[in-house]
């Protein structure tokens, strides 16, 4: 299985700025993908990052407000823009070979 | 749009029996199905899939049955463990290879009891 690491783990951030959360995979893998988690829910899927070409967002979540990079096959970040407090949140990269890996997040808090 | 969805949002077992998470699915196109176990603080962390032309698989302790004619996935998990309590989430994919990420049913909360 790959091994994701997510930076940061958790931040407190103010309204109005951005946040941008990076995640390496230890090994090359096709398919990298962003969730968000709110609090006590399921995960929902915002984009599929892909190599070398603009991500894919799903309905609801905008390029402006989720700027996503993909530079190569191991690494990619996600921009939280432009924050307010309904932002807060948990971020999940995963990573996609056969089965879905994930990170352990980035908890996310705007005030 | 079409969903993954759960049954019963808090499922509680005692230690040592079985335990059966339920999962219902409403896109027939669906052909890979996957359990994740979320730990308080963590990521979801894979436990099994399955595709859809198959009706069980078995791993170690876990057992995932899927029947397409109603649309019903299942987790079954042997002998519960304390380090078993976690939310469990059922996920699908509807190209089977990724391409298109995953849609994550509800989440059940397994207790464990002693």
């Amino acid at each position: 299985s790959a091994v994701i690491s997510q930076k940061p783990s958790r931040d407190i951030c103010q309204r109005g700025t951005s946040l941008t959360i990076q995640c390496q995979v230890d090994s090359q893998v096709t398919m990298m993908f962003w969730y968000r988690q709110q609090p006590g829910q399921s995960l929902t899927l915002i984009a599929t990052a892909n190599q070398g070409s603009e991500a894919t967002y799903e309905s609801g979540f905008v390029i402006d407000k989720f700027p996503i990079s993909r530079p190569n096959l191991t690494f990619s970040t996600l921009t939280v823009s432009n924050m307010s407090p309904e932002d807060s949140s948990i971020y999940l990269c995963s990573a996609q070979q056969v089965e879905a890996f994930f990170g352990q997040g980035t908890r996310l808090t705007v005030v | 749009g079409e969903s993954v969805g759960l049954h019963l949002p808090t499922l509680s077992v005692q230690e040592g029996d079985n335990s059966i998470i339920n999962c219902a699915y409403s896109n027939s196109a669906s052909d890979y199905f996957i359990w994740y176990k979320q730990e308080s603080g963590k990521g979801p962390q894979f436990i099994i899939d399955i595709r859809s032309n198959m009706d069980k698989r078995q791993g170690q302790r876990v057992t995932v049955l899927l029947n397409k004619t109603v649309k019903h996935l299942s987790l079954q998990i042997a002998a519960t463990q304390p380090g078993d309590s976690a939310v469990y989430f059922c996920a699908e994919n509807g190209s089977g290879g990724g391409a298109d990420g995953l849609t994550f049913g509800k989440g059940t909360h397994l207790i464990i009891q002693p």
